[in-house]
C-alpha cells in the first residue's frame, strides 16, 4: 500500500491564527481526502481533493474556513484557517489505493491540534 | 445521504473469546464496506473489507459478513488476544459517489486476560 506521512504531526496554535498541513504520498493516487476526528470521535469527511481543480466539501464544511490545494499526484495541503478551541481535533489524510477495479483506502499518521 | 450506525460502543471480552461488531447503513447503493483498527494514538488501520458482490469474507481470526437485503454487515474476531483492544470502525462508501466513507461511531474493545 502506499506510504503516507503527514507534517506536522502535532501543533499547539493561537485562536485567530491559521495552520497550514501537509499531506505527502510515495506513489500517484486519483483520490486524496481529509478527515477530522474530534477527541474521543469518529472519523468525519472533511471534503476530497481533487487535483487541478477545487476540493469538494462535505455539508458543514466551507472553503474560507477549510481551503485545500492539490497541486499534483503525490502531495496535498489542508488549512485550518482563523482558529478557535472548537478546532481542536486530529485531522488525516486519506488516499485511494487503485487496484484494478478494486479500492482501498488507507490514511496517513494524523496532525493532532490544539488551539489555545 | 449515507448514514452508519455502530453497535455496541464498548465490548469487553475474555482472552480466547469470539467478539462480533455491527454496522447497519441507510443508502441502498452503498457497495464497498470496510473495517479499520485504531489504537490509541495511532492511524486507522484497514483490516478487512468486503464489497457488495460477496456475502463473506474471512482473513485468519477476522471475519465480516454481509447482508444487503436487511443492510448491515458485522466484523467477527475469534480467539481473541490482548492486542486485539483497540477502537474499530465500521465505513460504507459507494464507487458511484466518488468512494466517500462514511464512518460508524466506533467500538472500543478490550481483551481481559
Amino acid at each position: 500500500s502506499a506510504v503516507i506521512s503527514q507534517k506536522p504531526s502535532r501543533d499547539i496554535c493561537q485562536r485567530g491564527t491559521s495552520l497550514t498541513i501537509q499531506c505527502q504520498v510515495d506513489s500517484q493516487v486519483t483520490m486524496m481526502f481529509w478527515y477530522r476526528q474530534q477527541p474521543g470521535q469518529s472519523l468525519t469527511l472533511i471534503a476530497t481533493a481533487n487535483q487541478g481543480s477545487e476540493a469538494t466539501y462535505e455539508s458543514g464544511f466551507v472553503i474560507d474556513k477549510f481551503p485545500i490545494s492539490r497541486p499534483n499526484l503525490t502531495f496535498s495541503t489542508l488549512t485550518v484557517s482563523n482558529m478557535s478551541p472548537e478546532d481542536s481535533s486530529i485531522y488525516l489524510c486519506s488516499v485511494e489505493d487503485r487496484q484494478g477495479f478494486t479500492y482501498e483506502q488507507y490514511f496517513g499518521p494524523g496532525t493532532r491540534l490544539t488551539v489555545t | 445521504g449515507e448514514n452508519v450506525e455502530q453497535h455496541p460502543s464498548t465490548l469487553s471480552v475474555q482472552e480466547g473469546d469470539s467478539a462480533v461488531i455491527k454496522c447497519t447503513y441507510s443508502d441502498s447503493a452503498s457497495n464497498y464496506f470496510p473495517w479499520y483498527k485504531q489504537e490509541l494514538g495511532k492511524r486507522p488501520q484497514l483490516i478487512i473489507d468486503i464489497r457488495s458482490n460477496v456475502g463473506e469474507k474471512k482473513d485468519q481470526r477476522i471475519a465480516v459478513t454481509l447482508n444487503k437485503t436487511a443492510k448491515h454487515f458485522s466484523l467477527h474476531i475469534t480467539e481473541t488476544q490482548p492486542e486485539d483492544s483497540a477502537v474499530y470502525f465500521c465505513a460504507a462508501s459507494w464507487t458511484g459517489g466518488g468512494n466517500k466513507l462514511t464512518f460508524g461511531t466506533g467500538t472500543q474493545l478490550k481483551v481481559e486476560l
